[in-house]
C-alpha cells in the first residue's frame, strides 16, 4: 500500500535532548513537509523540501532541523533549543505537479518529561 | 502572516441533520483544500478546489471554491455519527505557495 508512515506514534524527550521523528513516503513524492500542532489550533508549518538536498524554513523553525538525504524520507529533529517541544507532529508529502494537494501522515506526539 | 478564519469553532448536532461551516481570509487563494482528523490522526483529504466558483462533492460532502476566492465552505448532509471529528480549511497562496490552515471546527453528532 502507498502510504506516509511516521515513527513512532508517542515520543518521550527529556529536559536538554535532541530527538529525531521519523517520515517515509513511498508515494514518489517530490515534496516533503512537518507541520506543528497545538491543541485547539491549526497546522503551523516547520520546515518544507521540495527536492532532494534541498529544503526550506517554515513559520516555526526554531529550534528544529531536517534533512532530505533520499527521497522517501524526511526526517526532524527536535533540538534542546526548542523550549516548548510538547505537540502533534505531522510529516505530509505531494507531488511535484500537485504540490498543494499535500496527503498526511498518522503523526508523533512528543511529550517532554 | 496570512490567517484564515474558519467558522464555527465547534457545533454539536442531532444525527442527521445538515452542517455547514467555512472559511474567509482577505487574501486571495488558487486553491481550497478541505481535511478531517480525527483524534489522535493526522489530517485526512476530502476535498480539493481548483478553481473559482468550482462546487465539488463526495458523497454526503459539498465544498465550493468562492467566486471571490477568498472563501470556501464545506456542507455535510444527513450527518452520521462517524463525521466527528476535526475539519480543517487550507488555502494555498500562489503557484507552488506553502498552505495556509484555518483553526479549525470541531464536529460533535449526537446520535
Amino acid at each position: 500500500d502507498g502510504g506516509i508512515t511516521q515513527s513512532p506514534k508517542y515520543l518521550f524527550r527529556k529536559e536538554g535532548q535532541n530527538v529525531t521523528l521519523s517520515c517515509e513516503q513511498n508515494l514518489n513524492h517530490d515534496a516533503m513537509y512537518w507541520y506543528r500542532q497545538d491543541p485547539g489550533q491549526g497546522l503551523r508549518l516547520i520546515y518544507y523540501s521540495q527536492i532532494v538536498n534541498d529544503f526550506q524554513k517554515g513559520d516555526i523553525a526554531e529550534g528544529y532541523s531536517v534533512s532530505r538525504e533520499k527521497k522517501e524520507s524526511f526526517p526532524l529533529t527536535v533540538t534542546s533549543a526548542q523550549k516548548n517541544p510538547t505537540a502533534f507532529y505531522l510529516c505530509a508529502s505531494a507531488s511535484r505537479r500537485y504540490q498543494e494537494t499535500q496527503y498526511f501522515g498518522p503523526g508523533t506526539r512528543l511529550l517532554v518529561l | 502572516g496570512q490567517q484564515l478564519n474558519q467558522s464555527p469553532q465547534s457545533m454539536f448536532i442531532q444525527e442527521g441533520e445538515d452542517v455547514s461551516m467555512n472559511c474567509t481570509s482577505s487574501s486571495i487563494f488558487n486553491t481550497w483544500l478541505w481535511y478531517k482528523q480525527d483524534p489522535g490522526e493526522g489530517p485526512v483529504l476530502l476535498i480539493a478546489l481548483y478553481k473559482a466558483g468550482e462546487l465539488t462533492s463526495n458523497g454526503r460532502l459539498t465544498a465550493q471554491f468562492g467566486i471571490t476566492r477568498k472563501d470556501s465552505f464545506l456542507n455535510i448532509s444527513a450527518s452520521i455519527p462517524s463525521d466527528v471529528g476535526i475539519y480543517f480549511c487550507a488555502g494555498q497562496l500562489g503557484q507552488g505557495g506553502k498552505l495556509i490552515f484555518g483553526q479549525g471546527t470541531e464536529l460533535s453528532v449526537k446520535p
